[in-house]
């Protein structure tokens, strides 16, 4: 059973609000990734990090910013949504400790943003 | 960073039947991972197969890999409703960006 949770589950907001997805992981694990999905489509890795004030941005672009004061902690802000970033988002955490053969990925059960 | 392409895009059989899906990846890997996502939920991990391992078991689930043809084969013998879900892999090698295709959506019809 993974250790990475994700709130809110749904959220429904109005356009120009300032949004924060919240994802928490009590692995101890140093990275953690977030990953944007429309339905029925693929992965899009948008933000990833390989520890505490590390962030760096993924594949493809988003409006969206991350934050890792804490290992623990990895939250997605969106300063303005619109409706355009209606999507599923998820996050994930991985931890490399058997070695990079071994290393595999602990998703949450994300969250689904729709922006009216 | 690597890409997991599955192939067929979507599978439909019936209860009892064997499914397999497919995999290509672009580069040279450390492992071969697959992951299943229930619709509207979270990936959850599967079987991870590494370079120097040519076939691998996890009750039903077989994987096998070429590293020559640069593939992967995911099968699910005796397959049940409770199967019905999309199926990602994905790899690495060398950096930890894990980049996912489009995934095999598979039905087990009852």
């Amino acid at each position: 059973e993974a250790d990475i949770y994700q709130t809110p589950r749904y959220l429904v907001i109005g356009t120009g609000k300032k949004i924060t997805l919240e994802c928490s992981q009590t692995m101890g694990h140093d990275k953690m990734y977030w990953y944007q999905q429309d339905p029925g489509m693929e992965l899009h890795l948008i933000h990833y990090s390989y520890g505490v004030n590390s962030t760096e941005k993924g594949d493809l672009s988003s409006e969206s910013t991350v934050s890792r004061i804490r290992t623990e902690h990895f939250p997605l802000t969106l300063e303005s949504a619109r409706p355009s970033h209606t999507s599923q988002y998820l996050c994930a955490s991985s931890d490399p400790q058997g070695g990079a053969t071994n290393e595999k990925l602990f998703f949450g059960s994300g969250t689904q943003l729709s922006v009216l | 960073s690597q890409q997991g392409e599955e192939d067929p895009q979507a599978l439909s059989i019936q209860e009892g039947e064997n499914a397999t899906m497919n995999c290509s990846y672009k580069t040279s890997i450390n492992n071969l991972q697959w992951y299943r996502q229930n619709s509207g939920r979270g990936l959850v991990h599967l079987i991870l197969i590494r370079s120097n391992e040519r076939e691998k078991h996890s009750g039903r689930l077989r994987v096998t890999l070429d590293t020559s043809k640069k593939s992967s084969s995911l099968l699910i013998t005796a397959s049940r409703a409770a199967d019905t879900a999309s199926y990602f892999c994905t790899s690495t090698s060398g950096t930890y960006k894990y980049i996912f295709g489009t995934g095999t959506r598979l039905k087990v019809l009852a």
